[in-house]
């Protein structure tokens, strides 16, 4: 099973780089590393993932370190609207997204 | 629009009257699911389907009923509802789910929030 940690809190100037970590040193092999957000009560929202490659969409960056243990996801020029928490989820028995409390990110003007 | 939909978003009910949350997606997907969340507790499974018929309970489906008679319809039943049900409702669909392919991925519905007195 992979499980996954991440810090509680952050905090980033609007227009910096928002650096994401996550731990998932027990991910197996095949398993992919998903991140979403949710911001205030709305729906969680799919921002990236990634099995071993580094992926980079129009949201985010996603770096995965060599040997899986570890990611970080970046957001390139973070905004106030990007203040949510944000989840990195790795899969459970293959059918079911386990999120945890996630980092809550707070974009600060 | 590809989407998931909730119906009611807000719900305000008593102890044991019966209802039902329904959730829609027209993405052609496989596999939906319902998640509650409540403070502190994060997100928590309820049920999932994996198809049309085939349903199983997630981490807390104490409560809850589910039913997959059609793909693209995935209706949450609480039977007899009690404040302890009270809490944010998510549903999610995703075209697998097999913890290993791109097309895992899971998109959300908007929410209910569900009050029981």
């Amino acid at each position: 099973d992979a499980k996954t940690t991440q810090p509680t809190s952050m905090d980033c100037a609007e227009g910096r780089a928002a650096n994401l970590p996550c731990n998932h040193s027990t991910i197996s092999g095949n398993e992919y590393v998903y991140w979403y957000r949710q911001i205030h009560s709305q729906g969680p929202q799919y921002i990236i993932h990634g099995l071993k490659n580094n992926e980079t969409n129009e949201m985010a960056s996603l770096i995965i370190t060599e040997d899986r243990k570890s990611s970080t996801l970046i957001l390139p020029h973070a905004t106030l609207r990007d203040t949510a928490v944000y989840y990195c989820i790795a899969y459970v028995d293959g059918q079911n997204f386990v999120f945890g409390p996630g980092t809550r990110l707070s974009v600060l003007p | 629009e590809a989407q998931v939909t909730q119906n009611p978003r807000y719900l305000i009910t008593v102890t044991g009257k019966k209802l039902t949350v329904t959730c829609s997606q027209n993405m052609n997907h496989e596999y939906m699911s319902w998640y509650r969340q409540d403070p502190g507790l994060g997100l928590r499974q309820i049920y999932y389907s994996m198809n049309v018929e085939v349903t199983d309970k997630g981490d807390v489906p104490e409560g809850y009923k589910v039913s997959r008679k059609e793909k693209r319809n995935f209706p949450l039943i609480l039977e007899s509802p009690s404040p302890n049900q009270t809490s944010l409702y998510f549903c999610a669909s995703s075209l697998s789910s097999t913890g290993t392919r791109s097309t895992d991925t899971q998109y959300f519905g908007p929410g209910t929030r569900l009050t029981v007195l």
